[in-house]
């Protein structure tokens, strides 16, 4: 199995700019995750996926943020505009059961905004 | 607001010293409390998946024991050795009406030869 996929792995881009970051869960895993990793906070759940449907986005910043999952296979998390603030490690993870399944997590995406 | 408490934040062993780190929870509506471990520059990995209390697993050197009603789990590492090293994190899920992996800031360890 490939394991969870993310793309890209660095990006910088400058501030106002769109930021999309993308993620291929694990085929045959029913819950995809967006976490976001920051010195102060540690893993925050920004929103999480069940069957592509969003489940809870109480996590999500702000309207500067979005989530899609168009298909079971592919999941973007998008920034606009982007702010310095925003620069951290995005995490996607995905799993198969509710609760007692373990999260698989890809290798995430290093975002920095100047 | 749901809070998991780990501690201690860091820890820096001797090479073949067993060491264990304490991960706090809310005791009520407990539904699953997970382990990760997290190497640098890589993404975290599932060591342990609990609910039961009273729950006791092991991997190898590394075993960790559950207990929901007093609201922590503790994870022992037996021997530690240098590729011991990394970020142990837990994370609590409560039942209800989300399904919220709910993490902590993890536990440093650092193991020298």
């Amino acid at each position: 199995d490939a394991g969870v996929i993310q793309s890209p792995r660095h990006e910088v881009t400058e501030m106002g700019q769109e930021v999309t970051l993308r993620c291929k869960p694990i085929s045959g895993h029913d819950y995809l995750f967006w976490y976001r990793q920051t010195m102060m906070r540690g893993l925050e759940l920004l929103i999480y996926f069940n069957n592509n449907v969003p489940i809870d986005d109480s996590g999500m910043p702000e309207d500067r943020f979005s989530a899609k999952m168009p298909n079971a296979s592919f999941s973007t998390l998008k920034i606009q505009p982007s702010e310095p603030r925003d620069s951290a490690v995005y995490f996607c993870a995905s799993s198969r059961t509710k609760g007692t399944g373990e999260l698989f997590f890809g290798e995430g995406s290093r975002l920095t905004v100047l | 607001i749901l809070n998991v408490e780990q501690s201690p934040q860091s820890l820096h062993v001797q090479e073949g010293d067993s060491t264990n780190f304490t991960c706090s929870f809310p005791s009520s509506n407990f539904y699953a409390l997970h382990w990760y471990r997290w190497e640098t520059a890589k993404s975290p990995e599932a060591l342990f998946v609990m609910t039961l209390n009273g729950d006791e697993k092991k991997k190898g050197r590394i075993s960790a024991t559950l207990n929901t009603k007093e609201g922590y789990s503790y994870l022992y590492i037996k021997g530690s050795q240098p590729e011991d090293s990394a970020t142990y994190l837990c994370a609590f899920i409560y039942g209800g009406a989300t399904n919220k992996l709910i993490f902590g800031t993890g536990t440093l360890l650092a193991v020298q030869p």
